[in-house]
Protein backbone atom coordinates (compact mmCIF):
# COMPACT_ATOMS: atom_id res chain seq x y z
CA UNK A 1 0.00 0.00 0.00
CA UNK A 2 0.73 3.64 -0.29
CA UNK A 3 2.06 4.07 -3.51
CA UNK A 4 2.47 7.52 -5.08
CA UNK A 5 2.52 7.98 -9.00
CA UNK A 6 3.95 10.74 -11.29
CA UNK A 7 3.47 11.65 -14.81
CA UNK A 8 4.87 11.98 -16.69
CA UNK A 9 8.62 10.70 -15.58
CA UNK A 10 10.42 12.44 -18.72
CA UNK A 11 9.58 15.53 -20.40
CA UNK A 12 11.64 17.66 -23.01
CA UNK A 13 10.25 20.84 -23.75
CA UNK A 14 11.09 24.31 -25.70
CA UNK A 15 11.68 27.32 -23.49
CA UNK A 16 8.46 29.32 -22.98
CA UNK A 17 5.96 26.49 -23.39
CA UNK A 18 3.70 24.91 -19.96
CA UNK A 19 4.15 21.99 -18.61
CA UNK A 20 2.36 20.12 -16.09
CA UNK A 21 3.35 17.39 -13.94
CA UNK A 22 0.55 14.83 -12.28
CA UNK A 23 1.18 13.63 -8.63
CA UNK A 24 -1.32 10.89 -7.63
CA UNK A 25 -1.71 8.94 -4.70
CA UNK A 26 -2.99 5.42 -5.92
CA UNK A 27 -4.42 3.91 -2.87
CA UNK A 28 -4.55 6.09 -0.19
CA UNK A 29 -6.07 9.90 0.14
CA UNK A 30 -3.33 12.42 0.87
CA UNK A 31 -4.48 15.66 3.11
CA UNK A 32 -1.27 16.69 2.23
CA UNK A 33 1.15 16.47 -1.11
CA UNK A 34 4.39 18.17 -1.08
CA UNK A 35 6.40 18.91 -4.39
CA UNK A 36 10.35 19.06 -4.24
CA UNK A 37 12.85 19.97 -6.92
CA UNK A 38 16.78 18.24 -7.06
CA UNK A 39 19.10 19.88 -9.52
CA UNK A 40 22.20 17.90 -10.39
CA UNK A 41 24.28 16.85 -7.79
CA UNK A 42 22.15 18.96 -5.04
CA UNK A 43 19.84 18.07 -2.35
CA UNK A 44 16.36 17.68 -2.74
CA UNK A 45 14.23 21.31 -2.39
CA UNK A 46 11.06 21.61 -0.63
CA UNK A 47 9.15 23.76 -3.32
CA UNK A 48 5.36 23.96 -1.93
CA UNK A 49 3.09 22.21 0.20
CA UNK A 50 -0.50 21.78 -0.86
CA UNK A 51 -3.42 20.54 1.32
CA UNK A 52 -6.61 19.29 -0.61
CA UNK A 53 -8.87 22.43 -1.45
CA UNK A 54 -6.53 25.02 -0.16
CA UNK A 55 -4.25 27.28 -1.85
CA UNK A 56 -0.07 25.75 -1.68
CA UNK A 57 2.23 27.22 0.17
CA UNK A 58 5.29 28.41 -1.51
CA UNK A 59 9.07 28.15 0.00
CA UNK A 60 11.29 31.15 0.23
CA UNK A 61 12.08 32.09 -3.86
CA UNK A 62 9.67 29.85 -4.95
CA UNK A 63 7.60 31.55 -7.55
CA UNK A 64 3.50 30.89 -7.12
CA UNK A 65 3.00 32.27 -10.61
CA UNK A 66 5.55 30.18 -12.13
CA UNK A 67 4.73 26.82 -10.60
CA UNK A 68 1.38 26.66 -10.45
CA UNK A 69 0.17 23.89 -7.73
CA UNK A 70 -3.40 22.36 -7.69
CA UNK A 71 -4.58 20.42 -4.99
CA UNK A 72 -8.68 19.40 -6.03
CA UNK A 73 -8.85 15.86 -4.88
CA UNK A 74 -7.41 14.16 -2.19
CA UNK A 75 -5.62 11.88 -4.59
CA UNK A 76 -4.50 14.14 -6.96
CA UNK A 77 -2.13 17.29 -7.23
CA UNK A 78 -0.24 18.80 -9.78
CA UNK A 79 2.84 21.35 -10.94
CA UNK A 80 2.49 22.98 -13.70
CA UNK A 81 5.93 24.88 -14.86
CA UNK A 82 4.18 27.69 -16.91
CA UNK A 83 6.80 29.60 -19.33
CA UNK A 84 9.72 27.16 -18.90
CA UNK A 85 12.81 27.97 -19.00
CA UNK A 86 16.30 26.17 -19.57
CA UNK A 87 17.26 26.97 -15.50
CA UNK A 88 13.80 25.33 -14.89
CA UNK A 89 15.50 22.01 -16.01
CA UNK A 90 15.50 20.06 -12.69
CA UNK A 91 14.18 16.58 -11.07
CA UNK A 92 10.58 17.36 -9.40
CA UNK A 93 9.33 14.73 -7.23
CA UNK A 94 6.33 15.06 -5.28
CA UNK A 95 5.43 13.20 -1.72
CA UNK A 96 2.00 12.35 -0.08
CA UNK A 97 1.32 12.22 3.13
CA UNK A 98 -2.07 10.78 4.62
CA UNK A 99 -2.66 13.52 7.50
CA UNK A 100 -3.48 12.28 10.36
CA UNK A 101 -2.99 16.03 11.91
CA UNK A 102 -1.97 14.45 15.29
CA UNK A 103 1.67 13.25 14.60
CA UNK A 104 4.32 13.11 12.40
CA UNK A 105 3.60 11.46 9.18
CA UNK A 106 5.13 9.10 7.27
CA UNK A 107 5.71 10.78 3.53
CA UNK A 108 5.70 8.50 0.27
CA UNK A 109 7.22 9.57 -2.63
CA UNK A 110 6.59 9.38 -6.46
CA UNK A 111 9.18 8.25 -8.92
CA UNK A 112 9.87 11.69 -10.14
CA UNK A 113 9.73 13.81 -13.06
CA UNK A 114 12.67 14.90 -15.17
CA UNK A 115 12.49 18.18 -17.02
CA UNK A 116 14.42 19.35 -19.67
CA UNK A 117 14.19 22.74 -21.05
CA UNK A 118 15.69 23.60 -24.59
CA UNK B 1 14.93 26.50 9.97
CA UNK B 2 16.29 22.55 10.16
CA UNK B 3 19.85 22.37 8.88
CA UNK B 4 21.13 18.55 8.12
CA UNK B 5 24.50 17.30 8.36
CA UNK B 6 25.31 13.61 6.98
CA UNK B 7 28.57 11.95 6.78
CA UNK B 8 30.22 10.55 4.88
CA UNK B 9 29.28 12.17 1.73
CA UNK B 10 31.01 9.21 -0.31
CA UNK B 11 31.74 5.25 1.14
CA UNK B 12 32.65 2.70 -0.96
CA UNK B 13 32.98 -0.93 0.67
CA UNK B 14 33.58 -4.26 -0.02
CA UNK B 15 30.37 -6.61 0.16
CA UNK B 16 29.75 -8.19 3.93
CA UNK B 17 31.12 -5.04 5.70
CA UNK B 18 29.26 -3.11 8.58
CA UNK B 19 27.88 0.15 7.14
CA UNK B 20 27.34 3.17 9.14
CA UNK B 21 25.88 6.37 8.26
CA UNK B 22 25.55 9.39 10.09
CA UNK B 23 23.12 12.29 10.76
CA UNK B 24 23.11 15.08 12.60
CA UNK B 25 20.50 18.11 12.56
CA UNK B 26 20.08 21.41 14.25
CA UNK B 27 16.71 22.12 15.56
CA UNK B 28 14.87 19.90 17.85
CA UNK B 29 11.91 17.45 15.53
CA UNK B 30 9.73 15.21 15.93
CA UNK B 31 11.02 12.63 13.47
CA UNK B 32 13.51 11.87 11.18
CA UNK B 33 13.41 9.92 8.04
CA UNK B 34 15.74 8.15 6.15
CA UNK B 35 15.37 7.44 2.54
CA UNK B 36 17.06 5.79 -0.23
CA UNK B 37 17.74 7.23 -3.78
CA UNK B 38 18.54 5.16 -6.80
CA UNK B 39 20.30 6.30 -9.80
CA UNK B 40 17.17 6.95 -11.59
CA UNK B 41 16.10 9.42 -9.22
CA UNK B 42 13.06 7.32 -7.59
CA UNK B 43 12.88 7.51 -3.51
CA UNK B 44 12.20 5.02 -1.13
CA UNK B 45 11.56 5.79 2.35
CA UNK B 46 13.26 2.90 4.37
CA UNK B 47 12.53 5.03 8.45
CA UNK B 48 10.97 7.57 9.68
CA UNK B 49 11.77 7.63 13.97
CA UNK B 50 11.51 9.67 16.53
CA UNK B 51 13.30 7.97 19.70
CA UNK B 52 15.21 5.16 19.65
CA UNK B 53 15.77 2.43 17.41
CA UNK B 54 14.58 0.51 14.40
CA UNK B 55 14.85 -2.60 12.90
CA UNK B 56 14.29 -3.69 9.05
CA UNK B 57 15.87 -7.01 7.29
CA UNK B 58 19.47 -5.49 7.34
CA UNK B 59 18.89 -1.98 8.01
CA UNK B 60 18.67 -0.42 11.10
CA UNK B 61 18.44 2.86 12.26
CA UNK B 62 19.07 5.07 15.76
CA UNK B 63 18.37 8.63 17.27
CA UNK B 64 19.43 10.11 19.67
CA UNK B 65 17.54 13.17 20.53
CA UNK B 66 19.08 15.00 23.11
CA UNK B 67 22.25 15.04 20.89
CA UNK B 68 20.04 15.80 17.58
CA UNK B 69 21.89 12.76 15.89
CA UNK B 70 20.77 9.67 13.99
CA UNK B 71 22.75 6.65 12.27
CA UNK B 72 21.81 4.21 9.65
CA UNK B 73 23.65 1.04 9.37
CA UNK B 74 23.23 -1.63 7.14
CA UNK B 75 24.80 -5.09 8.39
CA UNK B 76 26.22 -7.90 5.77
CA UNK B 77 26.33 -5.33 3.05
CA UNK B 78 25.75 -6.16 -0.43
CA UNK B 79 25.88 -5.32 -4.16
CA UNK B 80 22.11 -4.27 -4.22
CA UNK B 81 22.34 -1.99 -1.18
CA UNK B 82 24.76 0.55 -3.69
CA UNK B 83 22.52 3.98 -3.70
CA UNK B 84 22.12 7.24 -1.99
CA UNK B 85 21.50 7.04 0.89
CA UNK B 86 19.49 10.65 2.62
CA UNK B 87 18.69 11.87 6.14
CA UNK B 88 15.43 14.01 6.36
CA UNK B 89 13.98 16.10 9.09
CA UNK B 90 11.15 18.76 8.79
CA UNK B 91 12.05 22.11 7.17
CA UNK B 92 9.53 23.77 10.62
CA UNK B 93 8.80 20.99 12.63
CA UNK B 94 5.13 22.15 13.65
CA UNK B 95 4.84 18.91 16.26
CA UNK B 96 1.54 17.69 14.48
CA UNK B 97 0.79 16.54 10.85
CA UNK B 98 2.84 16.30 8.03
CA UNK B 99 5.80 18.59 7.38
CA UNK B 100 7.84 19.81 4.77
CA UNK B 101 11.44 17.94 4.99
CA UNK B 102 14.93 19.60 4.39
CA UNK B 103 17.40 17.01 3.31
CA UNK B 104 20.63 15.76 4.01
CA UNK B 105 23.26 16.26 1.01
CA UNK B 106 23.02 13.01 0.78
CA UNK B 107 25.68 9.53 1.31
CA UNK B 108 26.60 7.88 -2.09
CA UNK B 109 27.02 4.10 -0.99
CA UNK B 110 28.89 1.54 -3.15
CA UNK B 111 29.32 -1.81 -1.96
CA UNK B 112 31.95 -3.68 -4.24
CA UNK B 113 31.68 -7.80 -5.07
Amino acid sequence: GAVVSQHPSWVICKSGTSVKIECRSLDFQATTMFWYRQFPKQSLMLMATSNEGSKATYEQGVEKDKFLINHASLTLSTLTVTSAHPEDSSFYICSASRGSGTRQETQYFGPGTRLLVL
Amino acid sequence: KNEVEQSPQNLTAQEGEFITINCSYSVGISALHWLQQHPGGGIVSLFMLSSGKKKHGRLIATINIQEKHSSLHITASHPRDSAVYICAVPLLDSGGGADGLTFGKGTHLIIQP
